[in-house]
């Protein structure tokens, strides 16, 4: 079964930094997607960025991009010139198999520094 | 526009009762899920349909049962509510289902007392 592992429950950044995120996983199917999804207080989840495991080239969304090691299962993100309206809930998910759902790590919170 | 919406967003009910949330989709999507994020945040799936047929039911206690009249919609009926059916329900659905690219509601938050 795929399992998604994100090892940090909470991370702090000053306003403006940069700060990454860590997510591994594990599947034995070749053909996947990977996804960042944020939650801010709302609840609403936000698609951030994804990432098609055939393409080798990492995904970038403006201030947001992703560092994918295919062979090592990781799929980090990173966020650039962090903002207070960063702050959220950030999920990593896979998405394999035919069913086509999602499977969610446990999040990491973020929390931005004026 | 609201793309994937969700009724209601707040419900707060006794042990014991039977509730429904609904779920209603614009995007045109083949593929509708539901979701459950407990107290500490975890994301699992539930169902998920597919033109009307279920393709997804997880270990689910059978006193949560889907029922989709069409394909934008998605309904969550929960009878004989506990005290740990208390989360937040995401609606969710994709257009193709080999994308994984979901659409989220706005989350129902069920609270049960």
């Amino acid at each position: 079964a795929q399992t998604v592992t994100q090892s940090q429950p909470e991370m702090s950044v000053q306003e403006a930094e940069t700060v990454t995120l860590s997510c591994t996983y594990d599947t034995s199917e070749s053909d996947y997607y990977l996804f960042w999804y944020k939650q801010p207080p709302s609840r609403q989840m936000i698609l951030v960025i994804r990432q098609e495991a055939y393409k080798q080239q990492n995904a970038t969304e403006n201030r947001f991009s992703v560092n994918f090691q295919k062979a090592a299962k990781s799929f980090s993100l990173k966020i650039s010139d962090s903002q207070l309206g960063d702050a959220a809930m950030y999920f990593c998910a896979y998405g394999g198999g035919s069913q086509g759902n999602l499977i969610f790590g446990k999040g990491t919170k973020l929390s931005v520094k004026p | 526009d609201t793309a994937v919406s969700q009724t209601p967003k707040y419900l707060v009910t006794q042990m014991g009762n039977d509730k429904s949330i609904k779920c209603e989709q614009n995007l045109g999507h083949d593929t509708m899920y539901w979701y459950k994020q407990d107290s500490k945040k975890f994301l699992k799936i539930m169902f998920s349909y597919n033109n009307k047929e279920l393709i997804i039911n997880e270990t689910v206690p059978n006193r949560f049962s889907p029922k989709s009249p069409d394909k934008a919609h998605l309904n969550l009926h929960i009878n004989s509510l506990e005290l740990g059916d208390s989360a937040v329900y995401f609606c969710a659905s994709t257009r193709i289902r080999s994308s994984y690219e979901q659409y989220f509601g706005p989350g129902t938050r069920l609270t049960v007392t």
